[in-house]
């Protein structure tokens, strides 16, 4: 089992450009969340998904979309990056009433 | 006032010292409990669930306080490995989505020999 996976590692990118960051689990999980954690802000939920097809908004949304075509893959797309959005990214998957488990880690930063 | 208090620390304690960190949760309809162990640039960790009747896990001991709305974690005989920052967690409905769950800002916690 890979567990949770993410790619990529890291990313610079330019304020305006597009890009998709990928995440993908092994474990049939029915639950897949995407996070961003920024210093002293803590954990906050972006969008999740409850099964395939089906995502929506969590904490703090807005310049990211999600979709759900599979159980294993849930991308995160930044639509136009600001750089308020340089942070850290963590994807996470479970079952219900289980815990998480969280993958390596994107981090990002917006110029 | 957020959902889900800690104290962000740092806690630097000696080698072999006990600590403690507290939690506080304002949501009453809040289920279950977590701690999360997170090492620098890492991703979150389970560290240990926290039930009503208090559970050991070696030297960590985790506590939950409904009446009071605090879980605790009690860490003995502390080793440098321990150094991390603990994250409370708490989802608010059993068996729910993830949009119930609310994670703690952390608490840092640095070992010194």
């Amino acid at each position: 089992n890979a567990g949770v996976t993410q790619t990529p590692k890291f990313q610079v990118l330019k304020t305006g450009q597009s890009m998709t960051l990928q995440c993908a689990q092994d474990m049939n999980h029915e639950y897949m969340s995407w996070y961003r954690q920024d210093p002293g802000m803590g954990l906050r939920l972006i969008h999740y998904s409850v099964g395939a097809g089906i995502t929506d908004q969590g904490e703090v949304p807005n310049g990211y979309n999600v979709s759900r075509s599979t159980t294993e893959d849930f991308p995160l797309r930044l639509l136009s990056a600001a750089p308020s959005q340089t942070s850290v990214y963590f994807c996470a998957s479970s079952n219900p009433g289980e815990t998480q488990y969280f993958g390596p880690g994107t981090r990002l930063l917006v110029l | 006032r957020k959902e889900v208090e800690q104290d962000p620390g740092p806690f630097n304690v000696p080698e072999g010292a006990t600590v403690a960190f507290n939690c506080t949760y304002s949501n009453s309809a809040s289920q279950s409990f977590f701690w999360y162990r997170q090492d620098c640039r890492k991703e979150p960790k389970l560290l240990m669930s926290v039930y009503s009747s208090g559970n050991e896990d070696g030297r960590f001991t985790a506590q939950l306080n409904r009446a009071s709305q605090y879980i605790s974690l009690l860490i003995r005989d502390s080793k440098l490995s321990d150094s991390a920052t603990y994250l409370c967690v708490v989802n608010r409905l059993r068996y729910s989505s993830a949009s119930k769950i609310i994670f703690g800002s952390g608490t840092r916690l640095s070992i010194r020999p």
